[in-house]
């Protein structure tokens, strides 16, 4: 069974950092491309970042371009998004979601969400 | 970037009645090379993660009631539920996966 854990979210100030983690299980890592997607409180999916299979590749929306830094641990077949510099509006819901197959494909699997909370 | 539209926001249908979700894109989600539209749909229930319905915009996922029907093409895209039942209220989105991903802005569908 494919399962996604994710960990690491919580209360962090304006201007701070935090580290969410994905762990995956019932699936290899490096077989897929990895997204995060996120939700602030009460509101719509808002797509952030992925990373292809073998780590190579990577893409992030515009509002977290230079902030955010997505990469994987094939190793322990878990999924990271480092956040810098982060402010209010990153406050959400951030899922860690697998695509079905390859690039260009839709979202099969779907983590239950850590909340980031950015405030002072 | 490709910007994704919903219509309506909100949607209140009687049980057992038909409801109808539009999505409708900026550009093209239609590949010439495959002829196939880049399009899914997801549905979120309260404190849930959102789950796959439709892709390539008109193939039903495994497991899903054949009740959900996805249409559309280019860059006009229809979810129906063609017998609203009561475990169907949520939130419907509409995601493209043409050109990295975005998602529409989420309709709420509630019983009348």
């Amino acid at each position: 069974e494919v399962q996604l854990v994710e960990s690491g979210g919580g209360l962090v100030q304006p201007g701070g950092s935090l580290r969410l983690s994905c762990a995956a299980s019932g699936f290899t890592l490096s077989s897929y491309w990895m997204h995060w997607v996120r939700q602030p409180p009460g509101k719509g999916l808002v797509w952030v970042s992925r990373i292809n299979s073998d780590g190579s590749n990577t893409k992030y929306a515009d509002s977290v371009e230079g902030r955010f830094t997505i990469s994987t641990d094939n190793a322990k077949n878990t999924l990271f998004l480092q956040m810098n510099s982060l402010r209010a509006e990153d406050t959400a819901v951030y899922y860690c979601a697998r695509g079905s197959y390859g690039s260009n494909s839709w979202i099969d699997s779907w983590g239950q969400g850590t909340l980031v909370t950015v405030s002072s | 970037d490709i910007v994704m539209t919903q219509s309506p926001d909100s949607l209140a249908v009687s049980l057992g009645e038909r409801a109808t979700i539009n999505c409708k894109s900026s550009q093209s989600l239609l590949y010439s090379s495959n002829n196939k539209n880049y399009l899914a749909w997801y549905q979120q229930k309260p404190g849930q993660p959102p789950k796959v319905l439709i892709y390539w915009a008109s193939t039903r996922e495994s497991g899903v009631p054949d009740r959900f029907s996805g249409s559309g093409s280019g860059t006009d895209f229809t979810l129906t539920i063609s017998s609203l039942q009561a475990e169907d209220v949520a939130v419907y989105y509409c995601q493209q996966y043409y050109s990295t991903s975005s998602f529409g802005q989420g309709t709420k569908l509630e019983i009348k």
